[in-house]
Formats: C-alpha cells, structure tokens, sequence
C-alpha cells in the first residue's frame, strides 16, 4: 500500500526564514511524489513533482523538494518565506505509473509571520 | 484558474437527502476524479472516470455513485446524506499522459443539517 505522512501539521515560519514541511512516503513500487498548495477557499495547486530522473526537483514560488530514496523522504524547502506563501500544503503519492489518482498526507498549515 | 469549474460552490440540506455536484474538466482533459475533504478525514480519494468508464475506485461510500458524461463532465451523487458527509467536495481533472498532474476546482462545500 502507499501512504504518505506530514511531519507536523502546522509550522510558524518568520518572513524571510526557511521554510521546510516534511513529507515521508512509504511505497511498494517506485513512487511518483508530488506537493500541492492549499490558498484558502481555493483548490489544489500542485507546485512541483517528482517521477523519474533528478531527485532535486523544482516547482513554481521559490520551492523545491528532494527525493531521497534511503530516507523515503520527499521534503519541500524554500530558502526564504514569504507572507503570500501562507497557505497549507499537501505532499501525494500515486500507486506508481500509469495510476493518476493520488493518495494524499493530511497536510501542513503554514504560518508566516511578519 | 485552474479551468475546473464546479457547481455550486455551496450546498446546505438535511439528513436523508440527495444532492448532485457538478464537475466540467479542463478542456481536452478525459479525466475527473472526485475527492472529499473533511476536517477528520482530510483529503480522501473517492472515484476516477476516465472518458465515461470508471478507472479506479477509492474510499466511496455505496450511498454515493459518480458518473461522466459523453460531454465528459461529471456528476457526483451523494444519497440518504448524513451528518458525517459535511465536506467540501473537489474535482480535479488531467490529461491523457501517465501521471499527468491533477489540476482541481475550487470545490463544493456541503453542510448537512
């Protein structure tokens, strides 16, 4: 089965900080990885993916995730966080390819504060 | 915008009723693929269509049923509602490609009363 957890379901950053959300991923086939934002009474955005090839993958405002395949570990990271980038943010994993329906963590509020 | 558009935005009625959700997909997108999102359960895969034949099934309850259209919208029903079914309902849509990336509307929020 596959699965995905969120370390901490709300993180406080300062504007300016580093922003990282956690996301291990638990797969039986090679996982397709993916994170999504959350802007409030919005969908699903999805900022980047990781399928096959570079495990440094990176995605729209600023973020990018690493997959590590030892540590089954798909963090996001942005390097200085911003207060658009408010938001709560959902790290998904498909059954493996060819599978488009994902399988979501139960996500992460992000807090910055001014 | 995401080109996924749902209808309605919101949805108020009592226990035991039915509803109807509404989902048009992104042009060109054969896909949909319906999703509930509550407070206890977050995020929950319910059911795939792909051009009008259900492709994969997730956690849908048997009070609830989905179908596409040949127009390739898709509705969702939800029956004999209850309490617990209080969510707000996504639908997403994507390409013909293997693992495509979802793209999703703004939702239905249906409160049951």
């Amino acid at each position: 089965a596959q699965s995905v957890t969120q370390l901490g379901s709300h993180v406080s950053v300062s504007e300016g900080a580093l922003v990282l959300l956690r996301c291990n991923y638990s797969s039986s086939v090679p996982p397709y990885l993916f994170w999504y934002v959350q802007y409030p009474n919005q969908g699903l955005q999805l900022l980047l993916k990781y399928t096959t090839g570079a495990t440094l993958v990176k995605g729209i405002n600023g973020f990018e995730a690493e997959f590590k395949k030892s540590e089954t570990s798909f963090h996001l990271t942005k390097p200085s966080a911003h207060m658009s980038d408010a938001a709560e943010y959902f790290c998904a994993v498909t059954l493996g390819a060819g599978a488009n329906n994902l399988f979501f963590g139960t996500g992460t509020r992000l807090t910055v504060i001014p | 915008d995401s080109g996924v558009t749902q209808t309605p935005k919101h949805l108020i009625t009592a226990t035991g009723q039915r509803v109807t959700l509404r989902c048009s997909p992104r042009s060109g997108d054969l896909s949909v693929y319906w999703y509930q999102q509550s407070l206890d359960q977050g995020l929950q895969f319910l059911i795939q269509y792909y051009n009008g034949e259900e492709r994969a099934k997730g956690n849908i309850l048997e009070r609830f049923s989905a179908q596409q259209f040949p127009d390739l919208h898709s509705e969702l029903n939800l029956s004999s509602l209850e309490l617990g079914d209080s969510a707000l309902y996504f639908c997403a849509s994507s390409g013909q490609g293997n693992n495509s990336p979802l793209h999703f509307g703004n939702g239905t929020r249906l409160t049951v009363t």
